[in-house]
């Protein structure tokens, strides 16, 4: 099973600021299979980015994936309130097929 | 796109529930779908997928008690879920595939909770 670990655990940034998450894989992580996701309290997780660094459609530029093999990077170049939320990267590949981190929590002061 | 849970609920220890997702706004015979689920306070975890040609699979700690299947005359998946424990209370998200070869979760549905208790 690949393991994925998330750090920090929590950012807190203010408004405007750049914020950098890390996902580091247990193993290299096949084709970059690798997402990241958005979930606000009381929603679905919302897909940001995939194949490591493609934006999904309607997401903002101001969200950017980058990384390979087993240390992948979200980053946030400029925080907006509507930012604050639970951010997850997830990986394909191996047994079983899909793994998740445990997450980053943003907070915006 | 759109993707709505139903049959989420209360069982007891060792009971069954079956989840369904009533899938709209796009081709659903072509895309592989998926079960996620979301403990409290936790990170989503893979349950079941379902491909295109019916090829299934699933969350080692599912294996065996729960089945995934789709009917595409319907346009929804399904999951059985039998000998549900205490660890399976969890909100049960269906998520559609972004495409066969591109692993991503791309829409979820808003989720059904199941509780697991006696």
């Amino acid at each position: 099973e690949i393991v994925l670990t998330q750090s920090p655990g929590t950012l807190s940034l203010s408004p405007g600021e750049r914020a950098t998450l890390s996902c580091r894989a247990s193993q290299s992580v096949s084709n970059n299979y690798l997402a990241w996701y958005q979930q606000k309290p009381g929603q679905a997780p919302r897909l940001l980015i995939y194949g490591a660094s493609s934006r999904a459609a309607g997401i903002p530029d101001r969200f950017s994936g980058s990384g390979s093999g087993t240390d992948f990077t979200l980053t946030i170049s400029r925080l907006e309130p509507e930012d604050s939320a639970v951010y997850y990267c997830q990986q394909y590949g191996g047994s079983p097929l899909y793994t998740f981190g445990q997450g980053t929590k943003v907070e915006i002061k | 796109v759109q993707l709505v849970e139903s049959g989420g609920g209360l069982a007891q220890p060792g009971g069954s529930l079956r989840l369904s997702c009533a899938a709209s706004g796009f081709s659903f015979n072509i895309y592989p779908m998926t079960w996620v689920r979301q403990a409290p306070g936790k990170g989503p975890e893979y349950v079941s997928g379902i491909g295109t040609a019916g090829s299934t699979s699933y969350g080692d700690s599912v294996k065996g008690r729960f089945t995934i299947s789709r009917d595409t005359s319907t346009n929804t998946l399904y999951l059985q879920m039998n000998s549900l424990r205490a660890e399976d209370t969890a909100v049960y998200y269906c998520a559609k595939i972004f495409a066969s070869g591109s692993p991503y979760f791309d829409y979820w549905g808003q989720g059904a909770l199941v509780t697991v208790s006696s």
